[in-house]
């Protein structure tokens, strides 16, 4: 397996414009999830789905920020519109199970958002 | 509120020597397991090495060990015959077997393998 896989690796765009983010799960995992890393905050849980179903997205910062499942093999994280302050490196794992296995990241994506 | 504390923000280690990295925790839960991440320059986490809060028996996994002391909450990392490979970010994590289900990550380790 090729692992999880992010695109773009590098997104650089202007405040108000929309941007999205996309995931590809290891093929049979269950859960997915997506986090946000900065220097100020770490690493931040923003939401994770299970059988393509949002569980818990209490950590999504604000309504600007919104993720989708179609399928289990994809995963969009969309910013509408986006801010200087939503800068940071975002990251999707995956994992089979939620408790106790281990989470596969993927090598993230570093947007910068002028 | 569960938390995970790295109370070393830097470190840095000579080449083939022993480091060790603490993490300390805190929570109500009894079951529940620990992670230790690495982050490279390239940003990838990696899974280091996992222990499960009912074993007692420290995880080991090559070069890396964990000395977990589940009475302090304490779940310390050590790496022996450190390589430069090793130079990278390192993040404690933490989850429950219950309740919010959510990781908790501590705020990380930079370390720094000297050749």
């Amino acid at each position: 397996d090729a692992g999880v896989i992010q695109s773009p690796r590098h997104e650089v765009t202007e405040m108000g414009q929309e941007v999205t983010l996309r995931c590809k799960p290891i093929s049979g995992h269950d859960y997915l999830f997506w986090y946000r890393q900065t220097m100020m905050r770490g690493l931040e849980l923003l939401i994770y789905f299970n059988n393509n179903v949002p569980i818990d997205d209490s950590g999504m910062p604000e309504d600007r920020f919104s993720a989708k499942m179609p399928n289990a093999s994809f995963s969009t994280l969309k910013i509408q519109p986006s801010e200087p302050r939503d800068s940071a490196v975002y990251f999707c794992a995956s994992s089979w199970d939620l408790v106790g296995e281990t989470q596969y990241f993927g090598p993230g994506t570093r947007l910068l958002v002028l | 509120a569960q938390t995970v504390t790295q109370s070393q923000p830097e470190m840095s280690v000579q080449e083939a020597e022993t480091v060790t990295l603490s993490c300390t925790y805190d929570t109500s839960e009894n079951n529940y397991y620990l992670f230790w991440y690495k982050q490279p320059p390239s940003r990838q986490m990696i899974l280091v090495i996992r222990q499960e809060a009912y074993k007692q028996q420290n995880a080991t996994e090559n070069r890396f060990s964990v000395n977990f002391q589940k009475a302090a909450k304490s779940f310390s990392l050590k790496i022996s015959d450190s390589q430069l490979g090793d130079t990278a970010m390192y993040f404690c994590a933490f989850i429950t077997t219950s309740g919010t289900y959510k990781y908790i990550f501590g705020t990380g380790t930079r370390l720094k393998v000297l050749a």
